[in-house]
């Protein structure tokens, strides 16, 4: 089975500023996905980020990029231009073939300052 | 677009009591995961249905059950309520039907949660 390891329970960021969220994951599966998902305090789960492991190119969505380190198992979650309604709890989460479902990570708080 | 459907959205038992929850995936999802998300907690897997038939079961507690029905719904049954059962109760699904290994992106699409109050 997959784990997920965020180790940075919260963060905060200046408004319009860049700031990196930390991820690790480990996996025996040569098969599997990598998500960012965001959840605001309405508790809506939000896809932000979705990076397949076969990928050796960097996802990126409009001001969200991620650092994929294959050999590393780490999966970092870069957002540009930070706004206030980036605020939320962020999770990382990797659905490996083998066992087919998503498995998250604890979570980080991020928090955006005016 | 349609999204997956959880109802109801909020619940509120008394302990020892039963509460059902029910989620309809997207149309033509066939596989569909419960997740129980604490106060301040990650999200944890229950159980997960393919096809009508349980696929996968997670950390869900003896006095929890679920089903997916011949519509692909799926209903979490949970019995003898305790105050720990408290929690936002997602319901996510995804298809495999898609091209191919590389059509799988192995995403799911959540629903909006029902959140269960115990007191």
């Amino acid at each position: 089975a997959q784990t997920v390891t965020q180790s940075q329970p919260e963060m905060s960021v200046q408004e319009a500023e860049t700031v990196t969220l930390s991820c690790t994951y480990d996996t025996s599966e040569s098969d599997y996905y990598l998500f960012w998902y965001k959840q605001p305090p309405s508790r809506q789960m939000i896809l932000v980020i979705r990076q397949e492991a076969y990928k050796q190119q960097n996802a990126t969505e409009n001001r969200f990029s991620v650092n994929f380190q294959k050999a590393a198992k780490s999966f970092s979650l870069k957002i540009s231009d930070s706004q206030l309604g980036d605020a939320a709890m962020y999770f990382c989460a990797c659905w490996a073939g083998g066992s087919e479902k998503l498995v998250f990570g604890k979570g980080t708080k991020l928090t955006v300052n005016p | 677009a349609a999204g997956v459907i959880q109802s109801p959205r909020h619940l509120i038992k008394e302990k020892r009591e039963t509460a059902t929850l029910k989620c309809y995936p997207i149309p033509r999802h066939d596989t569909v995961y419960w997740y129980q998300q604490g106060p301040g907690q990650d999200p944890q897997f229950l159980i997960s249905f393919y096809e009508k038939m349980q696929s996968d079961k997670g950390s869900i507690p003896d006095r929890f059950s679920a089903q997916q029905f011949s519509d692909y719904h799926s209903e979490l049954n949970m019995s003898s309520l305790e105050l720990g059962d408290s929690a936002l109760y997602f319901c996510a699904s995804r298809t495999t039907l898609a091209g191919g290994p590389l059509d799988d992106t192995g995403e799911l699409f959540f629903g909006e949660g029902s959140r269960l109050t115990v007191l």
